[in-house]
């Protein structure tokens, strides 16, 4: 069965840090590939997205995400962090259809 | 701006009482998707549908109803049948009919419901 692994239930890092989050996927193909963010109380927002093409994706407020067929992740990256970045991340998958698969989220902690 | 709105953003619900949570769009997407949140469980689809008058159960229908009369609205009726109904609810919207794939959602602000 397809799954999806964020290994990391939060992180803290210092504001103007880098930021790298972990996503990895169990699906026989390639799937395609989401990053959200969540705000506390709010909707998720659509962060980016890979389904084919290059494999470094980027997408909004300065996040991006690079694809590795070999090691089936899709990890998230930000070269410098902002406070407003603290939030919940989550990496989704779909493999077709209607069945999209969410991780269980990253939280991120900015500290001063 | 177009989006998706639900309400009521809390809600409390007595034991044995059905409610309704409210999920409306202005984006003339086709598909419509319920899902469930609760801390440390990610996301899980309760129902979703791809066009007006017809929907599918998820993973976790049991206790819910849905219906889609127009192509905006998708609400979502907690029945008493559900026993641990606590939980944030998030509407979303895809597009086109045929799920998610390469689209990717776009979410309401969701709705608190709490059983008291």
């Amino acid at each position: 069965a397809q799954s999806v692994t964020q290994p990391d239930i939060h992180i803290t890092v210092s504001e103007g840090a880098s930021l790298e989050l972990r996503c990895n996927y169990s699906y026989g193909a390639t799937p395609y590939l989401f990053w959200y963010v969540q705000s506390p109380g709010q909707g998720l927002q659509l962060l980016l997205k890979y389904f084919s093409g290059d494999t470094l994706v980027q997408g909004i407020k300065g996040f991006e995400a690079e694809f590795k067929r070999s090691q089936s992740s899709f990890n998230l990256r930000k070269p410098s962090v902002h406070w407003s970045d603290a939030a919940e991340y989550f990496c989704a998958v779909n493999t077709g259809g209607f069945k999209t698969i969410f991780g269980a989220g990253t939280r991120l902690f900015v500290k001063a | 701006d177009g989006g998706i709105t639900q309400s009521p953003k809390y809600l409390f619900r007595k034991e044995g009482q059905n409610v309704t949570l409210s999920c409306e769009q202005n984006l003339n997407h086709d598909a419509m998707y319920w899902y469930r949140q609760d801390p440390g469980q990610g996301l899980r689809l309760i129902y979703y549908s791809q066009i007006v008058n017809d929907f599918q159960k998820g993973d976790i229908a049991e206790g819910y109803s849905v219906s889609r009369e127009k192509k905006e609205s998708f609400p979502l009726t907690v029945t008493s049948a559900q026993k641990n109904p606590t939980a944030f609810y998030l509407c979303a919207s895809t597009p086109r009919a045929g799920g998610d794939s390469g689209y990717g959602y776009t979410f309401g602000s969701g709705t608190r419901l709490t059983v008291v």
